[in-house]
């Protein structure tokens, strides 16, 4: 089993719609939960960080943990094209530091004008 | 504030040579992370310095290693290039080990002939 599993798409939606972008993880003892988003060509930029179960907003994107189902997930809502890139999740190590993460490989979003 | 710096941006080495790739993190920042970035693995994590010590490491292969300086600015070095370690080597910044916020330079992309 994958550490940790993204479908890698593509995910397609239209503007205006809202994105859903899921991801799983196979270590029980990980703490934080980390969201980044990366255009083609560029480097990974921070989106949203969580590390307590339920849900956190910020903007348009909101992000859900549920610890006992081992489950993470990134909601985009209003999305527009500006949006489409490649989402990664990324998972600290049981016991690491948060320089120490572990990614998927991430879904590629494409949202169509 | 400057955001993270990597040198030199692109880089074309031949099997069995050595490579040094340079990170300045962001101002005030003393935790650096490495990570390589294939299409194939997605990100890995290759290791992580704070305050000039290596906190953790990744699954690579001893032909893989890193320092950190006392102004916080790290090298990785890698000998005896395979083909296997074209890649984007991505360095991140983040104020200490236990800070959630970690921001990414714009990466050397490494490519072995």
């Amino acid at each position: 089993q994958k550490e940790v599993e993204q479908n890698s798409g593509p995910l397609s939606v239209p503007e205006g719609a809202i994105a859903s972008l899921n991801c799983t993880y196979s270590d029980r003892g990980s703490q934080s939960f980390f969201w980044y988003r990366q255009y083609s060509g560029k480097s990974p930029e921070l989106i949203m960080f969580i590390y307590s179960n339920g849900d956190k907003e910020d903007g348009r994107f909101t992000a859900q943990l549920n610890k006992a189902s081992q489950y993470v997930s990134l909601l985009i809502r209003d999305s527009q094209p500006s949006d489409s890139a490649t989402y990664l999740c990324a998972v600290n190590r049981h016991g690491g530091s948060q320089g120490n993460l572990i990614f998927g490989k991430g879904t590629k979003l494409s949202v169509k004008p | 504030k400057a955001g993270v710096t990597q040198t030199p941006r692109y880089l074309i080495k031949t099997r069995g040579q050595q490579v040094t790739l340079s990170c300045s993190p962001i101002s005030g920042h003393r935790s650096v992370s490495w990570y390589q970035q294939t299409p194939g693995q997605g990100l890995q994590f290759l290791f992580e310095y704070f305050s000039e010590t290596q906190r953790n490491k990744g699954n690579f292969p001893g032909r893989f290693s890193g320092r950190q300086f006392s102004n916080s600015r790290s090298e990785m070095n890698v000998s005896t290039l395979e083909l296997g370690d074209s890649a984007l080597y991505l360095c991140a910044s983040s104020p200490a080990t236990d800070s959630y916020e970690q921001y990414f330079g714009p990466g050397t992309r490494l490519t072995v002939t």
